[in-house]
C-alpha cells in the first residue's frame, strides 16, 4: 500500500546541532509539506513544495530548510537547533494543491 | 485574532449523545474547508470535507455558512471511539492549509 513514512520517530538533539528529518511517500504526489504542532497552536506551517526542485517558505519558516531532488522525498533540516525547535514534526502530502492532505505519524523532536 | 478560531473544550459527553463543534474563520477568501480527526500523539486524519451545501457521512454531518464564516461538526450517536481532537481547516486562496487548534472530545460510558 501507498504511504508516508517519517524518521526518525523520536529524536533528542543538543543545541547548535544540524539536524534532518525523513519524509517518504510512495503515492507519487508533487505536493509535500512540512508543519511543526506545539501545545496551544494549531499545526503551523514551516516549508513546502508542489514539485522536483520547487521550494517555499511557510508561516514559520526561519531556521529551517529543505530541498527536493525527487518525487518521493523532502527531508527537513534544522540548521542549528534551537530550544524553541523542540516540538512534533508532521510531514503530509497531497495529489493536487487544492486537495486533502494526508499525514505522516511524526517525529517528536527535543532540543536540549 | 487567530486565522482559525475552535472552542477547545473538552466536550465531555456520553455515549449515544449528539454533539457539535464551530469553527469561525477570518479570511473570506477562503476557498475549502476540512475536518481532520487527531488521536492523543498521532497524525491528524482527514475525516471529511465541507461543501457549502452541507454534506453528511455516516453519523458526522458538516456545515458551512460562508456569509457568517463559520464551519460545523454534527456527532450524532457518540460512540467511544470517537474521543479525539477534533481540527478544522481551512484552505487559503494559495492552497495553504490554516489549522484551528482544534476541539477535544471525552465520550464516557
Amino acid at each position: 500500500d501507498a504511504e508516508i513514512t517519517q524518521s526518525p520517530r523520536h529524536k533528542i538533539t543538543e543545541t547548535g546541532r544540524q539536524v534532518t528529518l525523513a519524509c517518504h511517500q510512495t503515492w507519487n504526489h508533487n505536493n509535500m509539506f512540512w508543519y511543526r504542532q506545539d501545545l496551544g497552536h494549531g499545526l503551523r506551517l514551516i516549508h513546502y513544495s508542489y514539485g522536483v526542485h520547487d521550494t517555499n517558505k511557510g508561516e514559520v519558516s526561519d531556521g529551517y530548510s529543505v530541498s527536493r531532488s525527487n518525487t518521493e522525498d523532502l527531508p527537513l533540516t534544522l540548521e542549528s537547533a534551537a530550544s524553541s525547535q523542540t516540538s512534533v514534526y508532521f510531514c503530509a502530502s497531497s495529489e493536487s494543491a487544492s486537495g486533502s492532505q494526508y499525514f505522516g505519524p511524526g517525529t517528536r523532536l527535543t532540543v536540549t | 485574532r487567530k486565522e482559525v478560531e475552535q472552542d477547545p473544550g473538552p466536550f465531555n459527553v456520553p455515549e449515544g449523545a449528539t454533539v457539535a463543534f464551530n469553527c469561525t474563520y477570518s479570511n473570506s477568501a477562503s476557498q475549502s474547508f476540512f475536518w481532520y480527526r487527531q488521536d492523543c500523539r498521532k497524525e491528524p486524519k482527514l475525516l471529511m470535507s465541507v461543501y457549502s451545501s452541507g454534506n453528511e457521512d455516516g453519523r458526522f454531518t458538516a456545515q458551512l455558512n460562508r456569509a457568517s464564516q463559520y464551519i460545523s461538526l454534527l456527532i450524532r450517536d457518540s460512540k467511544l471511539s470517537d474521543s479525539a481532537t477534533y481540527l478544522c481547516v481551512v484552505m487559503d486562496s494559495s492552497y495553504k492549509l490554516i489549522f484551528g487548534s482544534g476541539t477535544r472530545l471525552l465520550v464516557r460510558p
